[in-house]
């Protein structure tokens, strides 16, 4: 089945450029998403992208993909104590009608001041 | 985008008893999902809520101990039978909107079972 990957824990200084990646195995992967669930809330989409797609990016958020590794990486600009969270991505593969999210472990954000 | 609204947002109950959860979306969906997420980790697929017909559950998740219903395009329940401190958790439901393809999320309903 597929599999997506993270790191758990990443820590950086305000303002500082923070970058969260993840691996996934699923070649037919057709949408990428990366979701922000903060302490108490429920999850937030940030931005997603398609597979056919090599970057996209978004005001502060710059989404990379590496469709031969199968990586993809969530880059926040200017990092603020807002951003502290947990990021989630995900995936899902249209092309075999599987429209539900498959979800990484997710990777808790701390921002210092 | 999508609005969608879960109730209750909480509650804490006794072991044996049953919750059912309501998700209610303001836009027409193609596709709405149930996810559990027990503390301290990811999302886990329960079922896909099909309109009409019977929810297609993911291995290790049944009909019996989480009976789905859904109506109509908008509407759709997530019971969580004969509960046990194990189903504990917070319970999403997720809606796929017509002609987008983005899958946006409810507030979850947080459950504590004693």
């Amino acid at each position: 089945g597929e599999d997506v990957e993270q790191s758990l824990f990443l820590s950086v200084r305000e303002g500082d450029s923070s970058v969260i990646n993840c691996t996934y195995t699923d070649s037919s992967s057709t949408y990428l998403y990366w979701y922000k669930q903060e302490p108490g809330a429920g999850l937030q989409l940030l931005t997603y992208i398609f597979s056919n797609m090599d970057m996209k990016q978004d005001q502060r958020l710059t989404v990379l993909l590496n469709k031969k590794d199968k990586h993809l990486s969530l880059r926040i600009a200017d990092t603020q104590t807002g951003d502290s969270a947990i990021y989630f991505c995900a995936e899902s593969d249209a092309d075999t009608g599987r429209r539900a999210l498959t979800f990484g472990s997710g990777t808790r954000l701390q921002v210092q001041p | 985008s999508a609005v969608i609204s879960q109730k209750p947002s909480r509650d804490i109950c006794q072991r044996g008893t049953s919750l059912t959860i309501q998700c209610q979306v303001d836009s027409q969906v193609t596709m709405m999902f149930w996810y559990r997420q027990q503390p301290g980790q990811s999302l886990t697929l329960i079922a896909t809520a099909n309109q009409g017909s019977e929810a297609t559950y993911e291995s290790g998740f049944v009909i019996d101990k989480f009976p789905i219903s859904r109506p109509n395009l908008t509407f759709s329940t997530l019971t969580v039978s004969n509960m046990s401190p194990e189903d504990s958790s917070i319970y999403l439901c997720s809606v796929e909107v017509i002609g987008y393809n983005e899958q946006f999320f409810g507030p979850g309903t947080r459950l504590t079972v004693l």
